[in-house]
Formats: structure tokens, sequence, C-alpha cells
């Protein structure tokens, strides 16, 4: 069974502050992504990488950046967090740009 | 970019009746083609993928249709149950290395006992 663990599943952060939100999956997938969904909204991808040291911008990446050290590992990290920012995060996987997306489970965040 | 307009946004049926959820894309180019369900609190499960041209699938108590000519992908809950009430989203993948989805924005599905 594929497998895309998040962590942590739920953060409160101060507005202005750092927040590095973490992925994990051991699938053996190229592609990973970072998507964002607000309430009663679909997700929106923030940043997405298919290799190793190297991640692409998606449709909403300010405010955002992306770390992928590593194939299994794909970090998503607020610099300055801002009350905008507050969503759930949700990490997938992929194997090819053609097969099944395995999403985990999310990350609730909350900036106040 | 790809474009992905689901409707409707709320849908509220009676136990038995049929649900049909319709999503329309803009990029004539995109290929594959996925429904998820989503709980409250919860992750997306995938419901079907659809790959086809023009393709009809047929899952546990849905069925999914893909209309590339219309660029139009519907989800039909045949005889929808209290189980059934979710989120629904579908997701439009392009036909490039990327592998990005585009998400509608979803369709809250209630069924009343």
């Amino acid at each position: 069974e594929a497998a895309v663990t998040q962590s942590p599943r739920s953060k409160v952060a101060v507005t202005g502050g750092k927040v590095t939100l973490s992925c994990h999956q051991t699938n053996n997938h190229d592609y990973m992504y970072w998507y964002r969904q607000d309430t009663g909204h679909g997700l929106r991808l923030i940043h997405y990488s298919y290799v190793a040291d190297s991640t692409e911008k998606g449709d909403i990446p300010d405010g955002y950046k992306a770390s992928r050290p590593s194939q299994e590992n794909f970090s998503l990290i607020l610099e300055l967090a801002s009350l905008s920012q507050t969503a759930v995060y949700f990490c997938a996987s992929r194997g090819g740009h053609n097969t099944e997306v395995f999403f985990g489970k999310g990350t609730r965040l909350t900036v106040v | 970019g790809e474009q992905v307009e689901q409707r409707p946004p709320h849908l509220s049926v009676r136990e038995g009746d049929s649900a049909v959820i319709t999503c329309t894309y803009t990029d004539p180019n995109s290929y594959y083609f996925f429904w998820y369900k989503q709980e409250p609190g919860a992750s997306l499960q995938l419901l079907m993928k659809v790959f086809s041209s023009t393709e009809i699938n047929e899952g546990q108590g849905f069925t999914v249709l893909l209309n590339k000519k219309d660029k139009r992908l519907s989800l039909n809950l045949t005889a929808a149950h209290p189980g059934d009430s979710a989120a629904y989203f579908c997701a439009v993948s392009e036909n490039t290395n990327t592998g990005k989805l585009t998400f509608g924005d979803g369709t809250v599905l209630t069924v009343k006992p």
C-alpha cells in the first residue's frame, strides 16, 4: 500500500513566524506535490517536484518555498506566515505523470 | 492553464435517488481524469480514474462518463445512500511530464434517509 506521511497533522503558528511542513513517501515515486485546500474549495497546487534537489512552482507559489532533499522527502516552508495561509495542506506523490496520485492525510495549519 | 468547473456546489438527495455531478474542463490535451471522495476532516479517496476518449466506468454504486469531445466528465451515483454523504472532487491531469492535477471546487453531497 502506497504511503504518504505528513507531519505535523495540525499546527498553530504565529503571524510572521516560520513554518515547515514535512512530507515523507515510501512509494519510490519521483513526483511529489504540495496542495492547499481552503474551506469549501478544491485543492490548488503550490509547488511540485519530479526529481530530488529540484522544485517547480505550481499555480499559487507566492509566500511558499519548497525543498526536495531526497526522493522520499518534500517540505513546504512558510518563511513569514500570514493569516491568509490558514488552510489544510496536502502532500501527494505519483509514480509517473500518468499514474494514480496518492495523498497524505493533510496538515491543518492555523495562523493566528 | 487548465480550468475546471464543477457543478453543482451543493447537492441534496433522498436515499435511493440518483445524484449527478459534472465537471467541464478547458484544455483539449488533458488526458487523465479522476474522481475523489473526501469525508469531513479526511484525505482524498480515489473513486475512479478514466483515460479513454469516451468511456463509461462503473464502480460500486456509481458510473463515470467522460466525453472528450465536449470536455465533460460526470459522476453518477445511481442509488445514493447516507454513507455517500461527502465532498466529491473531479481532477484533470495535464498530458505533460509535470503530472499536475487541476481540481474542481467540489460538490458537497448530502443524502437524507
